[in-house]
């Protein structure tokens, strides 16, 4: 299972909104809507911001919102603030009911 | 509130197994599936593989097929998992992590260094 394709970086400035995309196939994305997003900063264990494509769990922003079209997901954050600076995953069900994950993007706050 | 705490770090040399432990608090352990995902340094999360704490149903990554065994005991709330025949390259922070499709809660982290 290949993992799924995101861009290595986004960055933006406070205020502003950023998108990141996730890739995969019709046998994971495109095929269920279990998309999950994922925050990790430095030296943290990761946190779920995202679950089945487009909900929030309980006490997450609302400027993190996810959607999914085809085989890509997208994770936008709008109203960008320095603390979202850090790294950002995706991760799918897939056909063979195991997990994929992304390949991760870094997020910079200029 | 959910816990996950996870064993110490461990240093084990090439060819050995490593044996990590999940002590799971603050939810009924049998209700949800724990995963295990690992993190080598500056690189991505990668996923290895799921148990049902309820049934002991194992699914594994197909890299990992043959090497990982996840395992339980329900009695103490714990979940293990194994990896054996290791090599450098499975230099990593292991995390045991609840949830099925969508993971909701990750332990501190193992590192497992493996080293001659």
């Amino acid at each position: 299972q290949s993992a799924l394709t995101q861009p290595a970086s986004v960055s933006g400035s406070p205020g502003q909104s950023i998108t990141i995309s996730c890739t995969g196939t019709s046998s994971d994305v495109g095929g269920y809507n279990y998309v999950s997003w994922y925050q990790q900063h430095p030296g943290k264990a990761p946190k779920l911001m995202i679950y089945d494509v487009s909900n929030r769990p309980s006490g997450v922003s609302n400027r993190f919102s996810g959607s999914k079209s085809g085989n890509t997901a997208s994770l936008t954050i709008s109203g960008l603030q320095a603390e979202d600076e850090a790294d950002y995953y995706c991760s799918s069900y897939t056909s063979s009911s195991t997990l994929v994950f992304g390949t991760g993007t870094k997020v910079t706050v200029l | 509130q959910v816990q996950l705490v996870q064993s110490g770090a461990e240093v084990k040399k090439p060819g050995a197994s490593v044996k990590v432990s999940c002590k799971a608090s603050g939810y009924t352990f049998t209700s949800y599936d724990i995963n295990w995902v690992r993190q080598a340094t500056g690189q991505g999360l990668e996923w290895m593989g799921w148990m049902n704490p309820n049934s002991g149903n194992t699914g594994y990554a197909q890299k990992f097929q043959g090497r990982v065994t996840m395992t339980r005991n329900t009695s103490i709330s714990t979940a293990y998992m194994e990896l054996s025949s290791l090599r450098s390259e499975d230099t990593a922070v292991y995390y045991c992590a609840r949830g099925g499709g969508a993971i909701f809660d990750w332990g501190q982290g193992t590192l497992v260094t493996v080293s001659s």
